[in-house]
Protein backbone atom coordinates (compact mmCIF):
# COMPACT_ATOMS: atom_id res chain seq x y z
CA UNK A 1 0.00 0.00 0.00
CA UNK A 2 1.44 3.45 -0.59
CA UNK A 3 1.61 6.03 2.46
CA UNK A 4 2.05 9.78 2.14
CA UNK A 5 4.24 11.25 5.38
CA UNK A 6 4.05 15.32 5.76
CA UNK A 7 6.28 15.42 9.39
CA UNK A 8 5.80 19.12 9.53
CA UNK A 9 1.91 19.63 11.26
CA UNK A 10 2.94 23.36 11.77
CA UNK A 11 4.90 26.14 10.45
CA UNK A 12 5.17 29.78 9.92
CA UNK A 13 7.23 32.30 7.86
CA UNK A 14 7.62 36.10 6.81
CA UNK A 15 6.51 37.57 4.33
CA UNK A 16 8.74 37.73 1.36
CA UNK A 17 11.06 34.87 2.85
CA UNK A 18 11.12 31.28 1.78
CA UNK A 19 9.58 28.10 3.02
CA UNK A 20 9.44 24.40 2.43
CA UNK A 21 7.37 21.91 3.46
CA UNK A 22 8.23 18.38 3.27
CA UNK A 23 6.86 15.62 1.77
CA UNK A 24 7.68 11.63 1.92
CA UNK A 25 6.14 8.49 0.68
CA UNK A 26 6.57 4.78 0.34
CA UNK A 27 5.45 2.76 -2.66
CA UNK A 28 7.24 -0.18 -4.58
CA UNK A 29 6.05 1.05 -7.97
CA UNK A 30 7.54 3.03 -10.41
CA UNK A 31 5.08 5.49 -12.64
CA UNK A 32 3.29 7.71 -10.41
CA UNK A 33 2.50 11.39 -9.50
CA UNK A 34 3.10 13.41 -6.92
CA UNK A 35 1.24 16.35 -5.82
CA UNK A 36 0.90 19.48 -3.57
CA UNK A 37 -2.69 20.55 -3.48
CA UNK A 38 -3.50 23.73 -0.90
CA UNK A 39 -6.73 23.94 1.13
CA UNK A 40 -6.91 27.30 2.62
CA UNK A 41 -9.82 28.77 5.18
CA UNK A 42 -12.41 28.10 2.27
CA UNK A 43 -12.02 24.75 2.20
CA UNK A 44 -11.90 24.21 -1.46
CA UNK A 45 -8.25 21.70 -2.69
CA UNK A 46 -6.53 23.41 -5.42
CA UNK A 47 -3.95 21.76 -7.09
CA UNK A 48 -0.66 23.88 -6.50
CA UNK A 49 1.94 21.61 -8.47
CA UNK A 50 2.22 18.30 -9.96
CA UNK A 51 5.73 16.01 -10.94
CA UNK A 52 5.38 13.07 -12.81
CA UNK A 53 7.77 10.45 -11.30
CA UNK A 54 9.49 9.79 -14.85
CA UNK A 55 10.70 12.97 -15.15
CA UNK A 56 14.11 14.30 -14.01
CA UNK A 57 13.52 18.03 -13.90
CA UNK A 58 11.88 19.14 -10.83
CA UNK A 59 8.84 21.05 -11.85
CA UNK A 60 7.91 24.64 -11.01
CA UNK A 61 5.39 26.56 -11.29
CA UNK A 62 5.76 30.86 -10.49
CA UNK A 63 7.04 30.90 -6.69
CA UNK A 64 6.28 27.62 -6.40
CA UNK A 65 8.43 24.79 -7.02
CA UNK A 66 9.53 21.08 -5.57
CA UNK A 67 12.60 19.44 -5.10
CA UNK A 68 11.98 15.17 -6.24
CA UNK A 69 14.20 13.22 -5.23
CA UNK A 70 13.11 9.57 -6.42
CA UNK A 71 15.46 7.45 -4.85
CA UNK A 72 14.78 8.82 -1.46
CA UNK A 73 11.26 9.07 -1.80
CA UNK A 74 10.97 12.44 -1.16
CA UNK A 75 8.87 15.82 -2.36
CA UNK A 76 9.05 18.48 -1.04
CA UNK A 77 7.53 21.94 -1.72
CA UNK A 78 9.18 25.20 -1.70
CA UNK A 79 7.84 28.55 -1.63
CA UNK A 80 9.68 31.92 -2.65
CA UNK A 81 8.98 35.30 -1.65
CA UNK A 82 5.72 34.10 0.49
CA UNK A 83 2.65 35.95 0.55
CA UNK A 84 -0.02 36.49 3.10
CA UNK A 85 -2.27 34.54 0.76
CA UNK A 86 -0.41 31.65 0.89
CA UNK A 87 -1.42 30.86 4.82
CA UNK A 88 -3.20 27.09 4.05
CA UNK A 89 -3.15 23.76 4.92
CA UNK A 90 -0.88 22.33 1.88
CA UNK A 91 -1.22 18.32 1.39
CA UNK A 92 1.10 16.22 -0.48
CA UNK A 93 -0.75 13.65 -2.51
CA UNK A 94 0.28 10.59 -4.57
CA UNK A 95 -1.29 8.61 -7.18
CA UNK A 96 -0.10 5.42 -9.21
CA UNK A 97 -0.19 5.48 -13.16
CA UNK A 98 -2.72 2.83 -13.78
CA UNK A 99 -4.91 3.17 -10.33
CA UNK A 100 -7.41 5.62 -9.72
CA UNK A 101 -7.29 7.03 -6.34
CA UNK A 102 -5.30 9.29 -4.72
CA UNK A 103 -3.50 9.40 -1.51
CA UNK A 104 -2.77 12.21 1.02
CA UNK A 105 -0.27 13.25 3.64
CA UNK A 106 -1.69 14.45 6.97
CA UNK A 107 -1.18 18.03 5.79
CA UNK A 108 0.88 20.84 7.09
CA UNK A 109 -0.56 24.53 8.32
CA UNK A 110 1.44 27.32 6.92
CA UNK A 111 0.54 30.40 8.60
CA UNK A 112 2.63 33.48 6.56
CA UNK A 113 3.08 36.22 9.37
CA UNK A 114 3.22 39.55 8.58
CA UNK B 1 -13.65 27.94 -15.69
CA UNK B 2 -15.22 25.11 -14.72
CA UNK B 3 -15.73 23.57 -11.44
CA UNK B 4 -17.03 20.78 -9.14
CA UNK B 5 -19.99 21.59 -7.27
CA UNK B 6 -21.36 20.16 -4.07
CA UNK B 7 -24.83 20.79 -2.01
CA UNK B 8 -25.70 21.67 0.65
CA UNK B 9 -22.65 23.04 2.21
CA UNK B 10 -23.70 22.11 5.55
CA UNK B 11 -25.53 19.42 6.87
CA UNK B 12 -26.97 18.40 10.29
CA UNK B 13 -28.62 14.74 10.84
CA UNK B 14 -29.13 12.44 13.69
CA UNK B 15 -27.72 9.89 13.86
CA UNK B 16 -29.45 7.33 12.67
CA UNK B 17 -30.76 9.32 9.76
CA UNK B 18 -29.62 8.71 6.29
CA UNK B 19 -27.67 11.46 4.26
CA UNK B 20 -27.40 12.37 0.77
CA UNK B 21 -24.56 14.23 -0.55
CA UNK B 22 -25.05 15.97 -3.80
CA UNK B 23 -22.22 16.54 -6.16
CA UNK B 24 -22.14 18.17 -9.76
CA UNK B 25 -18.98 16.84 -11.28
CA UNK B 26 -17.53 18.42 -14.76
CA UNK B 27 -19.39 17.68 -17.40
CA UNK B 28 -16.42 16.20 -19.65
CA UNK B 29 -15.16 13.77 -16.86
CA UNK B 30 -14.59 10.68 -16.48
CA UNK B 31 -13.48 9.38 -12.75
CA UNK B 32 -14.90 10.83 -9.53
CA UNK B 33 -13.81 10.43 -6.24
CA UNK B 34 -15.18 11.28 -2.70
CA UNK B 35 -12.89 12.49 0.01
CA UNK B 36 -13.81 12.16 3.86
CA UNK B 37 -11.69 15.30 6.54
CA UNK B 38 -12.50 14.85 10.00
CA UNK B 39 -12.00 18.14 11.21
CA UNK B 40 -8.46 19.19 11.66
CA UNK B 41 -7.69 16.06 10.06
CA UNK B 42 -6.06 14.20 6.95
CA UNK B 43 -7.82 13.68 3.79
CA UNK B 44 -8.94 10.35 3.13
CA UNK B 45 -9.68 8.59 0.25
CA UNK B 46 -13.37 7.00 0.42
CA UNK B 47 -14.28 5.84 -3.26
CA UNK B 48 -14.01 6.55 -7.15
CA UNK B 49 -16.09 5.75 -9.69
CA UNK B 50 -15.12 5.47 -13.38
CA UNK B 51 -17.62 3.89 -16.07
CA UNK B 52 -21.02 3.73 -13.79
CA UNK B 53 -18.76 1.31 -11.31
CA UNK B 54 -16.73 1.62 -8.27
CA UNK B 55 -13.41 1.01 -9.11
CA UNK B 56 -11.55 1.47 -5.83
CA UNK B 57 -12.76 1.72 -2.24
CA UNK B 58 -11.01 2.43 1.30
CA UNK B 59 -11.69 0.30 4.16
CA UNK B 60 -13.58 3.24 5.76
CA UNK B 61 -16.25 2.87 2.90
CA UNK B 62 -18.35 0.25 4.24
CA UNK B 63 -21.47 -1.51 3.72
CA UNK B 64 -23.17 1.74 5.09
CA UNK B 65 -22.03 3.86 2.25
CA UNK B 66 -22.96 3.91 -1.44
CA UNK B 67 -22.43 6.06 -4.11
CA UNK B 68 -24.35 6.60 -7.60
CA UNK B 69 -25.08 8.59 -10.56
CA UNK B 70 -28.43 8.77 -11.40
CA UNK B 71 -28.42 10.83 -14.19
CA UNK B 72 -25.44 11.51 -15.69
CA UNK B 73 -24.79 14.93 -14.19
CA UNK B 74 -25.11 14.20 -10.44
CA UNK B 75 -22.64 12.31 -8.18
CA UNK B 76 -24.17 11.33 -5.17
CA UNK B 77 -22.62 9.50 -1.98
CA UNK B 78 -25.29 8.26 0.45
CA UNK B 79 -24.69 7.36 4.25
CA UNK B 80 -27.31 4.69 5.40
CA UNK B 81 -27.45 5.28 8.88
CA UNK B 82 -25.19 7.95 10.34
CA UNK B 83 -23.01 7.58 13.35
CA UNK B 84 -21.54 10.42 15.37
CA UNK B 85 -17.95 9.73 13.49
CA UNK B 86 -19.38 10.39 10.25
CA UNK B 87 -19.25 13.99 11.07
CA UNK B 88 -16.32 15.42 8.76
CA UNK B 89 -16.17 17.69 5.73
CA UNK B 90 -17.03 15.62 2.50
CA UNK B 91 -15.31 16.82 -0.78
CA UNK B 92 -16.17 15.02 -4.25
CA UNK B 93 -13.60 15.47 -6.78
CA UNK B 94 -13.87 14.87 -10.27
CA UNK B 95 -10.87 14.38 -13.23
CA UNK B 96 -10.94 14.06 -16.80
CA UNK B 97 -9.33 11.25 -19.14
CA UNK B 98 -5.80 10.73 -18.86
CA UNK B 99 -3.43 9.38 -16.00
CA UNK B 100 -2.02 12.69 -15.13
CA UNK B 101 -5.24 14.54 -14.99
CA UNK B 102 -5.49 16.58 -12.06
CA UNK B 103 -8.29 16.10 -9.82
CA UNK B 104 -10.98 19.04 -9.52
CA UNK B 105 -12.36 19.52 -5.88
CA UNK B 106 -15.71 20.87 -4.96
CA UNK B 107 -15.66 23.41 -1.55
CA UNK B 108 -16.94 20.39 0.37
CA UNK B 109 -20.50 19.63 2.65
CA UNK B 110 -20.13 19.71 6.01
CA UNK B 111 -21.90 16.90 7.74
CA UNK B 112 -22.44 16.64 11.40
CA UNK B 113 -24.06 14.05 12.83
CA UNK B 114 -25.90 14.75 16.39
Amino acid sequence: AQTVTQSQPEMSVQEAETVTLSCTYDTSENNYYLFWYKQPPSRQMILVIRQEAYKQQNATENRFSVNFQKAAKSFSLKISDSQLGDTAMYFCAFKLYNNNDMRFGAGTRLTVKP
Amino acid sequence: EPEVTQTPSHQVTQMGQEVILRCVPISNHLYFYWYRQILGQKVEFLVSFYNNEISEKSEIFDDQFSVERPDGSNFTLKIRSTKLEDSAMYFCASRGQGADTEAFFGQGTRLTVV
